[in-house]
């Protein structure tokens, strides 16, 4: 069975920093591209970072393009997230998701449970 | 940057068909992907390159896309279809994955 698990979320202050992670398992996570996914309160869908399975190729949405790092460690199965001068506005559940096999840039066939990260004071 | 324009609600009666629109410049030219969320849940895949369905997804779900509008298409809708849906694209220009603002749908 596929599974994604997110870990690391919390209370920060602003400025602050978190890491996440997310642990997967069932499948060869390695041949799959990653990405991560957030959801402010009463929100929708927000698009954050795309990596690909050797991590040649990363990606980062304009509002956290300096901030945030995305990486992967293969021989761990697993997905990060390092989080960096936090503001306000990041304030979401954080979602990790599999990109379909196959498709560079296919639809997402698998996501965590999300983590949820606060900023504020 | 690539904008998709959703909907914020659909009604839709028992047994009938849902249709819930995603528009974006020349989206005819892109492949868009469908996802629904129920309340306190992650997102599911129900319909991905504009028209194939994951396993698991019932043939109900179904979507189209041409022009400057892209449609998922419910039919005999359920209660258990009560959910927000988003459409999603991949945008090369900016190289960015792009989700839609979200449609409720209330099934009457």
């Amino acid at each position: 069975e596929v599974q994604l698990v997110e870990s690391g979320g919390g209370l920060v202050q602003p400025g602050g920093s978190l890491r996440l992670s997310c642990a997967a398992s069932g499948f060869t996570f390695s041949t799959y591209n990653m990405n991560w996914v957030r959801q402010a309160p009463g929100k929708g869908l927000e698009w954050v970072s795309y990596l690909s399975t050797s991590s040649s190729t990363i990606y980062y949405a304009d509002s956290v393009k300096g901030r945030f790092t995305i990486s992967r460690d293969n021989a761990k199965n697993s997905l990060y997230l390092q989080m960096n001068s936090l503001r306000a506005e990041d304030t979401a559940v954080y979602y990790c998701a599999r990109v379909q096999r196959g498709y560079t840039y296919g639809g997402f066939d698998y996501w965590g449970q999300g983590t949820p990260v606060t900023v504020s004071s | 940057s690539y904008v998709l324009t959703q909907p914020p609600s659909v009604s839709v009666a028992p047994g009938k068909t849902a249709r819930i629109t995603c528009g974006g410049n020349n989206i005819g030219s892109k492949s868009v992907h469908w996802y629904q969320q129920k309340p306190g849940q992650a997102p599911v895949l129900v319909v991905y390159y504009d028209n194939d369905r994951p396993s698991g997804i019932p043939e109900r779900f179904s979507g189209s896309n041409s022009g400057h509008t892209a449609t998922l298409t419910i039919s005999r809708v359920e209660a258990g279809d009560e959910a927000d849906y988003y459409c999603q694209v991949w945008d090369s220009s900016s190289d960015h994955y792009v989700f839609g603002t979200g449609t409720k749908v209330t099934v009457l």
